[in-house]
């Protein structure tokens, strides 16, 4: 069965420190990854997929399918990137996730 | 470019009421799925439906039902309201395969 998991809950950084936020999946085929934000009053939104190997808002995430993560890094936080973070698998047919409970990233100025 | 619709925004039912919620997809898009996040985790997957059929179901019971319009538009029905069902439901659509958009969700409170 697939599964996710996202071990904090809450994450607090100085501005322009190194953020990482951790999820590691379970998934027994091949697993499409991908990295939802909600900022505050705003509906769930895309960040980015481990597909389109993409760096967005200058956040990567790499899928290692040794250790089943898919960390979300930023070399440098800033304010703006305080919001809710969560980790999502996508199943077999596409617009079908499953997502870890979310970390709620706070950036101090 | 309105984005997916929910409606109500906001609702509350009584125990073993019934409640329909609706959404209006992204203009194009055949699929939507439907997602319960109760307060503190993540969204769960309920139901997808494509080109009016459904494509998979999460494990919720099934006092929880759905269905897909002609026009892309879907309906999230829940009977016998519980307790528990108290959520923030999420609709989103998408072009099967690609970024999956989602609604602003509705508020249920069962009391």
């Amino acid at each position: 069965a697939q599964r996710v998991t996202q071990p904090e809950k809450l994450l607090s950084v100085f501005k322009g420190a190194p953020v990482e936020l951790k999820c590691n999946y379970s998934y027994s085929g091949s697993p499409e990854l991908f990295w939802y934000v909600q900022y505050s009053r705003q509906r769930l939104q895309l960040l980015l997929r481990h597909i389109s190997r993409e760096s967005i808002k200058g956040f990567t995430a790499d899928l290692n399918k040794g250790e089943t993560s898919f960390h979300l890094k930023k070399p440098f936080a800033q304010e703006e990137d305080s919001a809710m973070y969560y980790c999502a698998l996508a199943g077999n047919t596409g617009n079908q996730f499953y997502f870890g409970t979310g970390t709620s990233l706070t950036v101090i100025p | 470019d309105a984005g997916v619709t929910q409606s109500p925004t906001h609702l509350i039912k009584t125990r073993g009421q019934q409640v329909t919620l609706r959404c209006s997809p992204i203009s194009g898009h055949k699929s939507v799925s439907w997602y319960q996040q109760v307060l503190g985790q993540g969204p769960q997957f309920i139901f997808q439906y494509y080109e009016k059929e459904e494509r998979g179901r999460g494990n919720f019971p099934d006092r929880f039902s759905a269905r897909q319009f002609p026009n892309y538009s879907s309906e999230l029905n829940v009977n016998a309201l519980l307790l528990g069902d108290s959520a923030l439901y999420l609709c989103a659509s998408s072009l099967i395969g690609v970024e999956a958009f989602f609604g602003q969700g509705t508020r249920l409170t069962v009391v």
